[in-house]
């Protein structure tokens, strides 16, 4: 059973324009999130994160928003620019430093 | 310094070899990870080591073999794996301090394959 799920495997967004990652989880214990990006061949890079405390954090281009009643969270980024392009993972755990639980990412294509 | 590093990035290795994955931070963090990773999913958590001991093993066959020799290293001896074994195993730590979650600062990985 998956308990975090990112339903769009794939996104295309024109340079400039908003892209929207979406993440959705089942398990209520989860209360800190994490976004990772991945390029082709290297590791997973830490993006931005949101304790269940907030529903909003924001990180230059990057801002992650989390609504907890609809176990939903979304990374938005803005402008988007070519250099985004590439797979997106969203990411969960639970206080105590549990290892993380990942979605199977969205992979993000930015067209000049 | 947020780097992991790992050694060595590409390993071809036959069923019967016997080879080590290594992987190194100095970040201080105490708690470090071993990962696997298959094309187009996530990465799949394998072990977890806190404070230099062995706290999760999630199910992984004995043909691999994790080690922590200290707090900055952590090695992944390999032996008598199958073809299927093959993919990108990633490392990554994090602060460890119970009771607290810490972002986990993954390696570039070591892409294996077995033949």
């Amino acid at each position: 059973d998956q308990q975090v799920k990112q339903n769009s495997p794939s996104l295309s967004v024109q340079e400039g324009r908003i892209s929207i990652l979406n993440c959705d989880y089942t398990n209520s214990m989860f209360d800190y999130f994490l976004w990772y990006k991945k390029y082709p061949a290297e590791g997973p890079t830490f993006l931005i994160s949101i304790s269940s405390i907030k529903d909003k954090n924001e990180d230059g281009r990057f801002t992650v928003f989390l609504n907890k009643s609809a176990k939903h969270l979304s990374l938005h980024i803005v402008p988007s620019q070519p250099g985004d392009s590439a797979v997106y993972f969203c990411a969960a755990s639970y206080s105590g430093n549990t290892p993380l639980v990942f979605g199977k990412g969205t992979r993000l294509s930015v067209i000049a | 310094d947020t780097e992991v590093t790992q050694t060595p990035k590409h390993l071809v290795m036959g069923m019967t070899n016997k080879k080590s994955l290594k992987c190194e931070q100095h970040m201080g963090h105490r708690a470090m990870y071993w990962y696997k990773q298959k094309a187009k999913k996530p990465p799949e958590l394998m072990f977890v080591y806190s404070y230099e001991k062995l706290s999760i093993n999630e199910s992984v066959p004995s043909r691999f073999s994790p080690e922590c020799p200290n707090s900055s290293l952590l090695n992944l001896h390999l032996h008598a794996l199958q073809p299927e074994d093959s993919a990108l195993y990633l490392c990554a730590s994090s602060h460890g301090l119970a009771g607290l979650v810490y972002e986990q600062y993954f390696g570039p990985g070591t892409r294996l394959t077995v033949t």
